[in-house]
């Protein structure tokens, strides 16, 4: 079945840019939406952008101006960058898939998620 | 944003008790509600998504009911490894949005 990891820097200096990659096996990654969720110590879940498959991309308006995905379909990859980040972008970081089928029946549930990673911001 | 207000926020419990939780959104969101099941340092995991439909491979003590605004997540009979975080989470509305989780505990 359709498994995920996360991968990227565990730490990272405030100012400058998070980037993490997460890697889809066990099946592809064409067709289906992508999406980032985190989450910082001992608080809820806060969602961060979904990417298509084609590259479409939402994200949540609250991180917009900082936010971008992409996908690299022959690396069976997407990606996250977060700029200019703080202490306040310290959190565990999943990926996760978006239900595929119609969106009225999966109600868009992350169905699969990767293990999730730790990333501190400081310096 | 789309406010998902859960209620309790916390909950102690014994092993076969009946266990129910309540979401509510600030907004008319349809069917589109969803739950998930989060255990200490390990990604959440969906129960119940479409408000009513039992993920495959979850075991069918747990079940979502919806009436009018509100939505409710039952587990029949409390069993050890249900002791965990619970979250729901609206996708009507762009951003998703998650409540602020009930943390079900051992009494």
């Amino acid at each position: 079945q359709v498994q995920l990891q996360e991968s990227g820097p565990g730490l990272v200096k405030p100012s400058e840019t998070l980037s993490l990659t997460c890697t889809v096996s066990g099946g592809s990654i064409t067709n289906n939406y992508w999406s980032w969720i985190r989450q910082p110590a001992g608080k809820g879940l806060e969602w961060i952008g979904r990417i298509y498959s084609s590259g479409n991309t939402n994200y949540n308006p609250s991180l917009m101006s900082r936010v971008t995905m992409s996908v690299d379909t022959s690396k069976n990859q997407f990606s996250l960058n977060l700029t200019s980040v703080t202490a306040a972008d310290t959190a565990v970081y999943f990926c996760a898939r978006v239900m595929p089928g119609m969106v009225k029946t999966t109600s868009r549930a992350f169905n699969v998620w990767g293990p999730g990673t730790m990333v501190t911001v400081s310096s | 944003d789309i406010q998902m207000t859960q209620s309790p926020s916390s909950l102690s419990a014994s092993v076969g008790d009946r266990v129910t939780i309540t979401c509510r959104a600030s907004q008319t969101i349809s069917t589109y509600l969803n739950w998930y099941q989060q255990k200490p340092g390990k990604a959440p995991k969906v129960l119940i998504y479409g408000a009513t439909s039992l993920q495959s491979g979850v075991p069918s003590r747990f079940s979502g009911s919806e009436s009018g605004p509100d939505f409710t997540l039952t587990i029949s009979s409390l069993q050890p490894e249900d002791f965990a975080t619970y979250y729901c989470q609206q996708t009507f509305y762009t951003p998703p949005t998650f409540g602020q989780g009930t943390k079900v505990e051992i009494k």
